[in-house]
């Protein structure tokens, strides 16, 4: 099993740029998340998916929108990239709500110029 | 404002000794935490957990200790090992928090061989 993987694992964009970020998870989870990491800021929840079709919204879910069409696939979007949206993003799955434990994929990051 | 915090941003230890990583949250509905290890480059890893019923879990070389009315939960690593240097994240849920963890800012260990 491959278990959480990302694509890309970096990416370098312009200002005003658009990009998706895709996630997929071979263990069958209902639950997915998207984070974004950042120097002492630890790790924060952007959105996340509890089932195919569904999405909501997290601690910091301006400028980013998500779709979760497939139940092993998540996407996360940047309509019109930020300087501020420079940061480390992470994917994780997980086969119930919290407390059951996430998975996370290996990263991917992001700098916005 | 921060919920979860890791006020020590890195901790030294010499091999075989004792690693104590602290965390610290405000939120008293709080009753499910965790710690994650990630490796640069990674995404963080379960490690271990432990519900507010309990005020010690083990499991191995890793002991996690919560004192709810302090609000403070501690990692133990016993005897440590340079392939414990990574940086450990704590997180905590609760039933205020539905689907959300919230994530510390992390620790750096460093076991010096």
């Amino acid at each position: 099993n491959a278990g959480v993987t990302q694509t890309p694992k970096f990416r370098v964009l312009k200002t005003g740029q658009s990009m998706t970020l895709l996630c997929a998870q071979d263990m069958n989870h209902e639950y997915m998340y998207w984070y974004r990491q950042d120097p002492g800021m630890g790790l924060r929840l952007i959105h996340y998916s509890v089932g195919e079709g569904t999405t909501a919204k997290g601690e910091v879910p301006d400028g980013y929108n998500v779709s979760r069409l497939k139940k092993q696939n998540f996407l996360l979007g940047l309509e019109s990239a930020a300087p501020s949206q420079t940061s480390v993003y992470f994917c994780a799955s997980s086969y119930s709500i919290p407390p059951g434990p996430q998975y996370f994929g290996p990263g991917t990051r992001l700098l916005v110029l | 404002d921060q919920q979860v915090k890791q006020n020590s941003p890195s901790l030294s230890v010499q091999e075989g000794r004792i690693s104590i990583l602290n965390c610290d949250y405000t939120n008293s509905m709080f009753d499910y935490f965790l710690w994650y290890k990630k490796y640069p480059a990674e995404g963080p890893t379960f490690l271990i957990s432990i519900s507010s019923i309990k005020d010690k879990n083990e499991d191995g070389r890793f002991t996690v200790f919560l004192n709810k009315s302090a609000k403070h939960l501690s990692l133990h690593i016993v005897p440590s090992q340079p392939g414990d240097s990574a940086v450990y994240f704590c997180a905590a849920s609760g039933a205020d928090t539905g689907n959300q963890f919230y994530f510390g800012t992390g620790t750096s260990l460093t076991v010096i061989p």
